[in-house]
């Protein structure tokens, strides 16, 4: 079974904190994603990433940034973290095969900026 | 017009019977169609992939699709309490290059005891 590894499931920090979000896949998966989840408005993509190294803004990702300097592993940064960045972080990965795959997610990480 | 829609339920059915849930997406190009549920404060959990016009059947769930229309669905037969949960539809984007995939917002299924 693919295993998606988000390091915390609760995480509470301050405003202007730099906040890291880490994201670790065991299947081996090229593409890997960061998203938030807010009620009402459904999952939106802020980063991913097709290879190490290499990276794409999602729809949202102004206030975020994003690293993956080995394969299994995808960080989320927030720079200086804001209360409208409160939310649900769900990370995912992917293979590449065939056409596009099925997107397999974390647990997600409930993170509250006070 | 959204790219993925869904009726954001609540959808009641009475355990035991047939719950159907719908989505229609607007890009006639997208190849391939993913089922995911979520219970409440989890996170998505896919259920369902199909990638071809007709039915597909795992157990209890069927998924439908229909290129021509741009409709895809999910049967749920025999519906339990435990499938209460918000069920989203996904599919490719145009060209399906990126391997990103559009997400609707969800239907929340209630199966009544």
């Amino acid at each position: 079974d693919v295993k998606v590894t988000q390091s915390s499931r609760y995480l509470v920090k301050r405003t202007g904190e730099k906040v890291f979000l880490e994201c670790v896949q065991d299947m081996d998966h090229e593409n890997m994603f960061w998203y938030r989840q807010d009620p009402g408005l459904g999952l939106r993509l802020i980063y991913f990433s097709y290879d190490v190294k290499m990276k794409e803004k999602g729809d949202i990702p102004e206030g975020y940034s994003v690293s993956r300097e080995k394969k299994e592993r995808f960080s989320l940064i927030l720079e200086s973290a804001s209360t409208n960045q409160t939310s649900m972080y769900l990370c995912a990965s992917s293979r590449t095969f065939r056409g596009n795959q099925p997107q397999h997610f974390g647990d997600g990480t409930r993170l509250s900026i006070l | 017009q959204k790219e993925v829609e869904q009726n954001s339920g609540p959808l009641s059915v009475p355990e035991g019977a047939i719950a159907s849930l719908n989505c229609t997406y607007s890009d006639r190009v997208s190849q391939s169609f993913f089922w995911y549920r979520q219970y409440s404060g989890k996170s998505p959990e896919l259920i369902m992939s199909i990638y071809s016009n007709g039915d597909k059947e795992d157990g209890r769930f069927t998924a439908q699709l229909n290129k021509a229309s741009q409709y895809v669905s999910l049967l749920i037969r025999d519906s339990q309490p435990s499938d209460s949960a918000t069920y989203l539809c996904a599919v490719t984007p145009a060209g399906g290059a990126t391997n990103k995939l559009i997400f609707g917002t969800g239907t929340l299924l209630a199966v009544q005891p």
